[in-house]
């Protein structure tokens, strides 16, 4: 069964230290792997995925299949990366659309 | 554009009641998914909507159904409302021939059943 593992509720750093966010997943298709972002007070959106390889807010994410690990990273941590993150597993279906299977969420709190 | 917009925000139930809540979404999108999280979990798929009909499902009993318009807004129908489905409702919108995998999401209807 297609499972996304986030072993982390809470993650507490230091502004300016190195973040790393956990995500494990399992499928045995071809995954399609999302980094979805909470700021307090406002809607769920998407931060990255996998398939464009970008960097977004000096976070990077690498899909490591043999691992099945989709960690989300970031150097040097700022206050307003204080959110709730979502690790979410798509690629059912023949497309990546609607149906995402999500982690429980890591809380990450960047203290000053 | 407002985004996606979900309306209630919030609203109490006792159990075996029936509850309708509704989504309209993101300008220009044409599908819509239905998520239900529960406190403390991430959400959970219950099912998506295109050209008005359920293009996908998740584990959910039939008492979840369903209903999409012609101008793309949703619907999510619940009956016979259990205290376990005291959650937050999300609603996301999306476009299907761009299938970038980004889901925008509405801010939800807090549903509790008493």
């Amino acid at each position: 069964a297609q499972r996304v593992t986030q072993p982390e509720k809470l993650l507490s750093v230091f502004k300016g230290a190195p973040v790393e966010l956990k995500c494990n997943y399992s499928y045995s298709g071809s995954p399609e792997l999302f980094w979805y972002v909470q700021y307090s007070r406002q809607r769920l959106q998407l931060l990255l995925r996998h398939i464009s390889r970008e960097s977004i807010k000096g976070f990077t994410a690498d899909l490591n299949k043999g691992e099945t690990s989709f960690h989300l990273k970031k150097p040097f941590a700022q206050e307003e990366d204080s959110a709730m993150y979502y690790c979410a597993l798509g690629g059912f279906y023949g497309g990546s659309q609607g149906n995402l299977i999500f982690g429980k969420g890591t809380k990450l709190s960047v203290k000053p | 554009d407002a985004g996606v917009t979900q309306s209630p925000t919030h609203l109490i139930k006792t159990r075996g009641q029936q509850v309708t809540l509704r989504c309209s979404p993101k300008s220009g999108h044409d599908t819509v998914s239905w998520y239900q999280q529960a406190l403390g979990q991430g959400p959970q798929f219950i099912f998506q909507y295109y050209e008005e009909e359920e293009r996908q499902r998740g584990n959910f009993p039939d008492r979840f159904s369903g209903h999409q318009f012609p101008n793309y807004s949703s619907e999510l129908n619940v009956n016979a409302l259990l205290l376990g489905d005291s959650a937050l409702y999300l609603c996301a919108s999306s476009l299907l021939t761009r299938d970038t995998g980004e889901l925008f999401f509405g801010e939800g209807s807090r549903l509790t059943v008493l």
